[in-house]
């Protein structure tokens, strides 16, 4: 079974300081991704995808994310922080079902706080 | 760009009744998807439907039901709410084979 286990539940950094959100994934094969954003009170955004083209895929807002099939790892980064990036953030791995389509195992969410 | 609404954004509902969420799509994406949110569990899937009447199981799927009788409307149904079904609710859709969900702004109900 695919799942995705996000390392850290809450990730405070300094405004203008990298940003880096863990995630680790589990799948028999060979997997699509991705980063979704949430503000408070706010649906949830695509911020980027990887679909098995380039391992390092860049996103909305400056972030950025690499697979790597090696570590079985889909980090988020940023190379500076600002305030309106706090929020939450989830990994998320595309699981196939038998009808073709694809349902979406969450990780259980980092959220980042920014400090002024 | 594509929308997904939730018409209702914050219910407060006694234990017992009967509750419906309304979620309504503008991209005649063949899915939806119905998700509940609580802290540190992320997003768990309560029910789908991949065509018009036809719905699936999620992982969560017991005290729910979900209704689709028109593509763009999918509609979860709490038959007798309870405390325990206290939560955030999302919906989302995507293509039919497509990956990218997209999601609703979420709808906060609160079961006294």
């Amino acid at each position: 079974a695919q799942s995705v286990t996000q390392l850290d539940s809450h990730v405070s950094v300094s405004e203008g300081t990298p940003v880096l959100l863990r995630c680790n994934y589990s799948s028999s094969y060979s997997p699509s991704l991705f980063w979704y954003v949430q503000h408070p009170n706010k649906g949830l955004q695509l911020l980027l995808k990887y679909t098995s083209a380039a391992t390092l895929v860049k996103g909305i807002n400056g972030f950025e994310a690499e697979f790597k099939k090696s570590e079985t790892s889909f980090h988020l980064t940023k190379p500076s922080a600002h305030m309106s990036d706090a929020a939450e953030y989830f990994c998320v791995v595309s699981d196939p079902l038998w009808s073709g389509t694809y349902k979406y195992i969450f990780g259980t969410g980092t959220r980042l706080k920014v400090l002024a | 760009d594509v929308k997904v609404t939730q018409s209702s954004r914050y219910l407060v509902k006694r234990t017992g009744e009967k509750v419906f969420l309304e979620c309504v799509q503008d991209m005649d994406h063949e899915n939806m998807f119905w998700y509940r949110q609580d802290p540190g569990l992320g997003l768990r899937l309560i029910y789908f439907s991949y065509d018009v009447k036809m719905k699936e199981k999620g992982d969560i799927p017991e005290g729910y039901s979900v209704s689709r009788e028109k593509k763009e409307r999918f509609s979860l149904i709490l038959e007798s709410a309870s405390t325990n079904q206290t939560s955030m609710y999302l919906c989302a859709s995507s293509l039919g084979q497509g990956r990218v969900f997209f999601f609703g702004e979420g709808s906060r109900l609160t079961v006294l």
